[in-house]
């Protein structure tokens, strides 16, 4: 069993929809949970940070952990064609960041 | 947010030759860099651990000499790959954490897209 466990889509929805990612682990020393974006051929782009139970929420996006299920989410209010993107759930205890395997998401006009 | 920046970004060599990537943390001090590998629609799967001043911590499965790393300064870390085949041809992605402040986020580079001839 992967520590980290994501679908990996693609997903397609239409410009405007809400878009619920998820991920779940296996590790319970993970400590921080994060979630990237990253375009094809480049980088990933740090979205979400959170270190605790509970939402978090930054303009459209709200990333929520809970712990008790090892269950990760991150949602995407007003979904537009500039989110299309892979993004990929990432969780870190110590030193090691360990990823998801990535969702390619595409928002369609 | 804190930049990460490598380079080259995208680089073709010749079977047996050697490249060296570079990855630079240019507005922050890391004394720690990841480096990752990322196949086309594949997760980013860890490497190895830089170190400043000591020798990297490599992954499981990973070869040491195949892929030599160096992390010189607090804001330079250097991955070469040694004599390179087509199987090395690969998305390349340092990461590093700022010394201070944050709550352990880390920052990505580009990415070094190498292709292997």
């Amino acid at each position: 069993q992967k520590e980290v466990e994501q679908d990996p889509g693609p997903l397609s929805v239409p410009e405007g929809a809400i878009v619920s990612l998820n991920c779940t682990y296996s590790n319970s020393a993970f400590q921080y949970f994060m979630w990237y974006r990253q375009y094809s051929r480049k980088g990933p782009e740090l979205l979400m940070y959170t270190y605790s139970s509970g939402n978090k929420e930054d303009g459209r996006f709200t990333a929520q952990v809970d712990k008790s299920s090892k269950y990760i989410s991150l949602f995407i209010r007003d979904s537009q064609p500039s989110d299309s993107a892979t993004y990929l759930c990432a969780m870190r205890t110590g030193g090691k960041l360990i990823f998801g395997q990535g969702t390619e998401l595409s928002v369609k006009p | 947010g804190a930049v990460v920046s490598q380079h080259p970004s995208w680089v073709i060599c010749k079977s047996g030759t050697s490249v060296k990537i570079e990855c630079r943390s240019l507005d922050f001090q890391a004394t720690t860099m990841f480096w990752y590998r990322q196949f086309p629609k594949q997760s980013l799967m860890l490497m190895a651990t830089s170190n400043e001043g000591s020798k990297a911590t490599y992954e499981q499965g990973v070869e040491k000499d195949k892929f030599l790393i160096n992390h010189a300064s607090l804001t330079l870390s250097t991955l070469t790959v040694t004599s390179a085949h087509p199987e090395d041809s690969s998305f390349y992605i340092c990461s590093a954490a700022p010394l201070t402040g944050g709550h352990g986020e880390l920052f990505f580079g580009e990415g070094s897209r190498l292709t292997v001839l």
